[in-house]
């Protein structure tokens, strides 16, 4: 069974630091992209940031570009986000969810691009604030 | 970035009864061949999100086949034929291309009547 399990989340004051993780068991985490998707309390979905199955590849959001850095242990099966640099507004349950870039279409036999976030983790609540 | 707007953000539904959620993305997520880069997720009360439909209209392993997504371009819709008390939740479209940021719509709320 797939798993993902946050950890590291609490409170942290505005301009402070937090490093979270997600403990990956039940599939090769090698093989996956990885991601962090946020959401403040009570409203929508965020993408953040990605990260390629070798790490080699890693995108961010423009509203955590500088401050935050995604990285991974394929060794140790762990996802992390470092968020440096914390505002008000980075309060949020933020969520690992792995992810695949490409579909194989059995009928016709393509290889289709078609990025989606197939298990995510139960979240961990960052809260900023002074 | 490319905008995902939903409608409507509410829903209240009778049991086994249909119910619909239309999404529509600022620009083309047609690719080539005719697939359509858009998925939907279901978020439950007090659960993660969790992913129903790929690629415009592929069910996601373990999703009842009372769900289905259709739709082309920039006009989506997803589509649940006989609502169940299990399908209360949040309903987000998501732009699927392979370029990010991958950005998701501001959420439908499903409620039973």
């Amino acid at each position: 069974e797939v798993q993902l399990v946050e950890s590291g989340g609490g409170w942290v004051q505005p301009g402070g630091s937090l490093r979270l993780s997600c403990a990956a068991s039940g599939f090769t985490f090698s093989h996956y992209e990885m991601n962090w998707v946020r959401q403040v309390p009570g409203k929508g979905l965020e993408w953040l940031s990605y990260i390629s199955n070798s790490g080699g590849t890693i995108y961010y959001a423009d509203s955590v570009k500088g401050r935050f850095t995604i990285s991974r242990d394929n060794a140790k099966n762990s996802l992390f986000l470092q968020m440096n640099s914390l505002r008000a507004e980075d309060t949020a349950v933020y969520y690992c969810a792995r992810s695949s870039s490409t579909y194989y279409d059995i009928s016709t036999g393509y290889y289709v691009p078609n990025f989606r976030l197939d298990f995510w983790g139960q979240g961990a609540l960052v809260t900023v604030s002074s | 970035d490319i905008v995902m707007t939903q409608s409507p953000l509410s829903l209240s539904v009778t049991p086994g009864e249909p119910a619909s959620i239309s999404c529509r993305s600022s620009q083309s997520l047609l690719q080539s061949h005719g697939y359509n880069s858009v998925d939907w997720y279901l978020q439950k009360p007090g659960q993660s999100p969790q992913l129903l439909i790929y690629l415009g209209s592929n069910r996601a392993p373990g999703v009842p086949d009372r769900f289905s997504g259709s739709g082309s371009g920039t006009d989506f819709t997803l589509k649940i034929s006989r609502v169940e008390a299990e399908d209360v939740g949040l309903y987000y479209c998501m732009q699927a291309l392979q370029t990010p940021p991958w950005t998701f719509g501001q959420g439908t709320k499903v409620e039973i009547k």
